[in-house]
């Protein structure tokens, strides 16, 4: 059974930089094409990818937030962790992780509940 | 960057109907595009991946077209669970995703 959780900060203040952590099991980060990508929704609004990283270390970011975000895995590869920098009020979203596995599908399969962040003074 | 736009933003609709929502990129695109489900409060769920195979678990009701800069997802027939937001995704050949802004499928 695969299972993704995030966990970190629901309060975040502006300026402050954003930890978050995917914890999944079921498949392994060390799998050919496997990736885990974070995917952020602010309140009733659209979707917004933010980053991936693959099973051979290989990082891609949203264009729009690359000065701002950074993703790694831990050294045993059971976790990812998302970090944002300079976080803003705009920034007050749910932030998702999901696995997907490329060539086969480039969708993602598998997804974390989500966690609710808002940035406030 | 590929802009991903869907149509109509908000359909509303009856159970039994046959829906279609549209997606369309900005320029032509690889055949890379995915569709999901959300509803209130919930994760997205994949429907369908590669414009048109459908995800394991996915009813039958739900299909894939498309190629070029137009992708469709058509509902056959419409029933009471279906009443969700659905978004399309490209996945680039710089290993880049991108999701469009949704279409809300409402009781009309």
């Amino acid at each position: 059974q695969i299972t993704l959780k995030e966990s970190g900060p629901t309060l975040v203040r502006p300026t402050q930089t954003l930890t978050l952590t995917c914890t999944f099991s079921g498949f392994s980060l060390g799998s050919s094409g496997v990736g885990v990508g974070w995917v952020r929704q602010p309140p009733g609004k659209a979707l917004e990818w933010l980053a991936v990283v693959y099973w051979d270390d290989n990082k891609r970011y949203s264009p729009s937030l690359k000065n701002r975000v950074s993703i790694t895995t831990d050294t045993f590869k059971n976790s990812v962790v998302l970090t944002v920098t300079n976080m803003d009020p705009k920034d007050t979203a749910t932030y998702f992780c999901a696995r997907t596995v490329i060539p086969a599908r480039q969708a993602f399969d598998f997804w974390g509940q989500g966690t609710l962040v808002t940035v406030s003074s | 960057d590929i802009q991903m736009t869907q149509s109509p933003s908000t359909l509303s609709a009856s159970v039994g109907d046959r829906v279609t929502i549209t997606c369309r990129a900005s320029q032509s695109i690889s055949n890379w595009v995915a569709w999901y489900q959300q509803k209130p409060g919930k994760a997205p769920k994949l429907l369908i991946f590669r414009a048109s195979t459908l995800e394991s678990g996915v009813p039958s009701r739900f299909s894939g077209s498309g190629s070029g800069t137009e992708f469709s997802l058509t509902i056959s027939r419409l029933q009471p669970d279906d009443f969700a937001t659905y978004y399309c995704q490209h996945y680039n050949t710089n290993s880049l995703f991108t999701f469009g802004p949704g279409t809300k499928v409402d009781v009309k």
